[in-house]
């Protein structure tokens, strides 16, 4: 079964700083995609960034980046120089057989 | 920048009522999904559709729901008696490939009373 564990329900972060969610996952798969989204209070689902199982070199989008450690199964996304805009939920997904498994995400608040 | 489009935004319906969510994938995707997101709960899977047909679906997704491309754009999913526990939001997504990045639309909110 493929399952995806999001341990940290809620964080905060103050404006301009940089903070860390982390998200592991289990599979036996070798070959497999990872993913960020973002959910705003908008509620729509936003790809933040992805990241392949085979390539070792860590994905980034402008300020995300993630840490990927494949021996640990362990997916987590940094964000620097936090902005208000960030506030959000953000879910790690995984994707076998051509679906996602979502994990429960995090609740991330930006501080002024 | 194209992307997925949704409608209704906000459905409500009475317990044993037909209803259809529609959604317009982008266009040059050739997989669609739906999702379902129960108020506080995490995304769930529900169904994945290719070539005209149901490539995988879920637990969730039993013969109370069914999917159609009526035609060249539209992505339906219908569910055909409502039950409370149906109340959520539901999002589309496409792709262009199989096992890639999914595009989501806004999702429809469906309040079943």
């Amino acid at each position: 079964a493929q399952t995806v564990t999001q341990s940290q329900p809620e964080m905060s972060v103050q404006e301009a700083e940089t903070v860390t969610l982390s998200c592991t996952y289990d599979t036996s798969e070798s070959n497999y995609y990872l993913f960020w989204y973002k959910q705003p209070p908008s509620r729509q689902m936003i790809l933040v960034i992805r990241q392949e199982a085979y390539k070792q070199q860590n994905a980034t989008e402008n300020r995300f980046s993630v840490n990927f450690q494949k021996a640990a199964k362990s997916f987590s996304l940094k964000i620097s120089d936090s902005q208000l805009g960030d506030t959000a939920m953000y879910f790690c997904a995984f994707i076998f057989r051509n679906q996602f498994y979502f994990g429960t995400g995090t609740s991330l608040t930006v501080i002024p | 920048e194209p992307e997925v489009t949704q409608t209704p935004s906000h459905q409500v319906t009475q317990m044993g009522q037909e209803v259809i969510l529609r959604c317009v994938p982008i266009s040059n995707h050739l997989y669609f999904y739906w999702y379902r997101q129960i108020l506080g709960q995490k995304v769930e899977f529900l169904v994945s559709f290719y070539n005209n047909e149901i490539s995988e679906k879920s637990e969730i997704f039993d013969d109370q729901f069914s999917v159609e491309r009526p035609d060249g754009s539209n992505f339906t999913l219908k569910i055909r008696s409502t039950k409370l526990e149906d109340s959520a939001m539901y999002f589309c997504a496409s792709s262009r490939r199989q096992n890639y990045e999914q595009y989501f639309g806004p999702g429809t909110r469906l309040t079943v009373t």
